[in-house]
């Protein structure tokens, strides 16, 4: 049972447009979500998060939305850069463990 | 700081044979979780440790797997006996307090091939 799902699992951008990444979760007691990038032959990173008594939080060219009622939150990238490629994993955090989903790989086309 | 370290990078076994996966965390921090991804499954969580204790194995998928954090610095996985549907990309991350609010540091992984 999937309880953080990104329905897409690729998306191809232009350079310099927005790329927005959607995620849905299904567990209302989720209190913190994060968003996690991955390069090939590498480890996940974080990139950004935010809080559930937050609809918005922002840094640099990343922003992260929450809707709470329809439990969905999307990442913005603004402006997309060639180095932005690569896949982006939802999580969502419950007590101790966080709970990631399958992921969306992200293509930046010159 | 060198990161989370996982050796070895890759491994490719037979069937039948014992895989042992290995991971040192980031220095202070005093959690400890593995993962397993698949394209199937994705990221998932196989178990995670706080000081060196098992905390929750609820994420292993059967007995065959197993867990020890015999000391701070210093974790393994293992499968005994493998199959060939173990074969994913095995992550360790590492944190300073749990996963609430906490950066989770993650390896290189390890890309585990069951033949």
């Amino acid at each position: 049972d999937q309880q953080v799902k990104q329905n897409s699992p690729s998306l191809s951008v232009q350079e310099g447009r927005i790329s927005i990444l959607n995620c849905d979760y299904t567990n209302s007691m989720f209190d913190y979500f994060l968003w996690y990038k991955k390069y090939p032959a590498e480890g996940p990173t974080f990139l950004i998060s935010i809080s559930s008594i937050k609809d918005k939080n922002e840094d640099g060219r990343f922003t992260v939305f929450l809707n709470k009622s329809a439990k969905h939150l999307s990442l913005h990238i603004v402006p997309s850069q060639p180095g932005d490629s690569a896949v982006y994993f939802c999580a969502a955090n419950r007590d101790d463990k966080i709970i990631f989903g399958k992921g969306t790989r992200l293509h930046i086309l010159p | 700081d060198a990161g989370v370290i996982q050796s070895p990078r890759h491994e490719v076994t037979e069937m039948g044979q014992e895989v042992t996966l290995r991971c040192k965390p980031i220095s202070g921090h005093d959690y400890l979780f593995w993962y397993r991804q698949t394209m199937m499954r994705g990221l998932e969580l196989l178990i995670y440790f706080n000081n060196n204790v098992p905390i929750d194995d609820s994420g292993m998928p059967e007995d065959r797997f197993s867990a020890k954090m015999p000391n701070a610095s210093f974790s393994t996985l293992k499968i005994q006996p493998s199959e060939p549907r173990d074969s994913a990309v095995y992550f360790c991350a590492s944190s300073f307090g749990g996963a609430a609010y906490n950066e989770q540091f993650f390896g290189p992984g390890t890309r585990l091939t069951v033949l």
